[in-house]
């Protein structure tokens, strides 16, 4: 059972460079999203997708893109990378009827000199 | 829109001590309630569900949570807890009146417990 596999766990960029961050899950899960968590901030909805070809915009949608062709993936985007987007961003996935638990990735701690 | 409230922000325990975590949501209707854990370095886990049924629901590694309708709230509590219970812990909720069953997390509690 992988879960939600996400990844890099690590990056470092530098401004102005843009990277995608990988997130697939294996259960069939309707439901993904993305957050980013920042001290004293918790988490914060960037992006989230209720099927392949669906996505929509969370809390904090400027600077990054999502795409949505398969159930099992949901990589995010992040277009020219800014030291706001300094962050820890975890990748979840849930089935979207009946509002079930989230299942979460093990997360990739970005920082952008 | 839904929106939840984790009403301690930091908690420092001895050992033993005994826990409980405020988390209140905005309205009512149907809800699926939920608070997880994280653990230093690592990804949220789920600590225990609420869905419908007996509104005590007890979780993993013995904590519970009550929910109260009237009062929009779930607290968590544990009699007793452990320096190993050190982390991060999130109340979320899932409101399924609004038809869109989107989480909303509270901000976050993050408890810091003493050997």
């Amino acid at each position: 059972n992988a879960g939600v596999t996400q990844t890099p766990k690590f990056q470092v960029l530098k401004t102005g460079q843009s990277m995608t961050l990988q997130c697939a899950q294996d259960m069939n899960h309707e439901y993904m999203s993305w957050y980013r968590q920042d001290p004293g901030m918790g988490l914060r909805l960037i992006h989230y997708s209720v099927g392949a070809g669906i996505t929509d915009q969370g809390e904090v949608p400027n600077g990054y893109n999502v795409s949505r062709s398969t159930t099992e993936d949901f990589p995010l985007r992040l277009l020219s990378a800014a030291p706001s987007q300094t962050s820890v961003y975890f990748c979840a996935s849930s089935y979207y009827r009946g509002g079930t638990e989230a299942f979460f990735g093990q997360g990739t701690r970005l920082t952008v000199v | 829109a839904q929106s939840v409230s984790q009403h301690n922000h930091h908690v420092i325990l001895s050992e033993a001590a005994s826990l409980e975590l405020g988390c209140n949501y905005s309205y009512g209707g149907t809800v699926n309630l939920f608070w997880y854990v994280q653990y230093p370095g690592q990804h949220l886990q789920l600590l225990l569900k609420y869905f419908s049924g007996d509104p005590l629901v007890k979780g993993i590694k013995g904590f519970e949570a009550e929910f109260i309708k009237s009062k929009f709230s779930f607290n968590l509590r544990k009699p007793s807890v452990q320096w190993s219970d050190t982390a991060e812990y999130f109340c979320a909720v899932n409101d399924l009146s609004g038809g869109s069953y989107i989480p909303t997390f509270g901000r976050g509690t993050s408890l810091i417990v003493h050997p």
